[in-house]
């Protein structure tokens, strides 16, 4: 069974400034995916960010950047330029290739972005 | 309405009612998905559907009960709850369950307290 591991339950930062939000993880297998989803106070879940295992390059979009060290199974997420809107519960999720489209969450952590 | 949605957003009951959860989609989607979200436990996967059809059951007590009529509407029947069954139930969907590419589409959940 896989597990993942968010071993920060909270976090703030300065508006502007950068934020890196850790994650690991535990699987045997190795053709898998990695996701980070925001889940902002009251509002629904959206997906911010997924990673391919197969993939050496780090995932992007926009603002939000992961490092993903495949040996060390790691799996960061990088908030560059925060904005205010960023505050919300941040989410870790693994999905195994044959898994059937079944995520496994961490704990979460809730970042908190000041003005 | 557009997306998923989850009626009620609140519910309140007692350990010996029977209530149901009700969530929409409106995004052609054929695969639908029931979370539970709880205080001290991260998100976990209760059930999964694709194209109606019942594919993953996580071990859920048998008081939760799921139904999918049709690949739109996803029901989750409840009946003598107990009070650590109270969390956020959040309800998605996605293209087809099996792909990891198919993004999952979250609602806003249902906060559930069972008294």
């Amino acid at each position: 069974a896989q597990t993942v591991t968010q071993s920060q339950p909270e976090m703030s930062v300065q508006e502007a400034e950068t934020v890196t939000l850790s994650c690991t993880y535990d699987t045997s297998e190795s053709n898998y995916y990695l996701f980070w989803y925001k889940q902002p106070p009251s509002r629904q879940m959206i997906l911010v960010i997924r990673q391919e295992a197969y993939k050496q390059q780090n995932a992007t979009e926009n603002r939000f950047s992961v490092n993903f060290q495949k040996a060390a199974k790691s799996f960061s997420l990088k908030i560059s330029d925060s904005q205010l809107g960023d505050t919300a519960m941040y989410f870790c999720a693994f999905m195994n290739n044959n898994a059937g489209n079944m995520l496994t969450f961490g704990g979460g952590t809730r970042l908190m972005v000041k003005p | 309405e557009t997306g998923v949605t989850q009626t009620p957003r609140h519910l309140v009951m007692g350990m010996t009612n029977k209530k149901s959860l009700k969530c929409e989609q409106h995004l052609g989607h054929n695969a639908m998905y029931w979370y539970k979200q709880s205080a001290k436990k991260p998100l976990e996967l209760m059930f999964v559907y694709n194209f109606k059809e019942q594919t993953e059951n996580n071990s859920v007590p048998s008081r939760f009960s799921p139904e999918c009529p049709n690949s739109s509407h996803l029901f989750l029947h409840l009946h003598t709850l107990q009070p650590e069954d109270s969390a956020l139930y959040l309800c998605a969907s996605s293209q087809e369950s099996g792909d990891p590419y198919n993004e999952q589409f979250f609602g806003p959940g249902t906060r559930l307290t069972v008294l």
